[in-house]
């Protein structure tokens, strides 16, 4: 159990760029959750995929986000015309496919718009 | 699913134990009750979780009443490495569950 895995841990980036991160989870998890994070506040839920299926989108995401999961093994984030707003760390996690198991979460990626 | 309250922020001294209270009044009958600790620049981690009564585990214990209306994270002889954010949630574990998270309690341990 190597853990989940993220790349990067930082991106800085000028505003209006296009960004994309990676999350790898732990193998044979089949669950897996993007969260993002602003400082001084908890973890929100952005989006969920149950294997390579996505699952439910949170209001957070806006049509600049688009997540994707193929073959249901790693997954990556990738925002679109980055603004201001989007700086932020953003947490991937995953999880086993099945009831009262816990989500395990990586470093997440440190996004800075300039 | 059920909203938490915690508080802001705690203070503590290395050796002693520490109990942070989260209070969870409208908790469902399928919810579990999970506690994340998270450390600056690290993704929380899964400290314990539990349905009723009480729960240990090498880390720490969680006691939770039989109304199940709040529970207790307990810490024993904490050290500084604790110092910490530590959340409280509460959420259906029987189905995927997007986890609800508040801004939690922060934890300082001094010498």
């Amino acid at each position: 159990d190597t853990g989940v895995s993220q790349d990067p841990r930082h991106k800085i980036t000028k505003r209006g760029q296009n960004v994309t991160f990676r999350c790898d989870p732990i193998s044979e998890h089949n669950r897996l959750y993007w969260y993002r994070q602003t400082l001084g506040q908890g973890p929100e839920f952005l989006t969920y995929f149950q294997n390579e299926a996505q699952l439910e989108k949170s209001r957070l995401l806006s049509d600049r986000f688009s997540a994707e999961r193929p073959k249901g093994s790693f997954s990556t984030l990738e925002i679109q015309r980055t603004e201001q707003g989007d700086s932020a760390m953003y947490l991937c996690a995953s999880s086993v496919d099945s009831s009262n198991q816990p989500q395990h979460f990586g470093d997440g990626t440190r996004l800075s718009i300039l | 699913l059920a909203k938490t309250t915690q508080p802001i922020s705690m203070d503590s001294y290395e050796g002693q134990e520490v109990n942070i209270t989260c209070s969870h009044n409208n908790i469902a009958t399928n919810d579990y009750i999970t506690w994340y600790q998270q450390f600056p620049s690290q993704g929380p981690r899964f400290i314990i979780q539990g349905y009723k009564t009480k729960v240990t585990n090498e880390v720490a214990s969680l006691f939770i009443p039989a109304d199940r209306k709040s529970s207790t994270l307990s810490l024993p002889r904490v050290s500084l490495s604790d110092t910490a954010v530590y959340y409280c949630l509460v959420g259906d574990m029987y189905a995927y569950s997007t986890l609800t998270f508040g801004k939690g309690t922060m934890l300082l341990v001094s010498p």
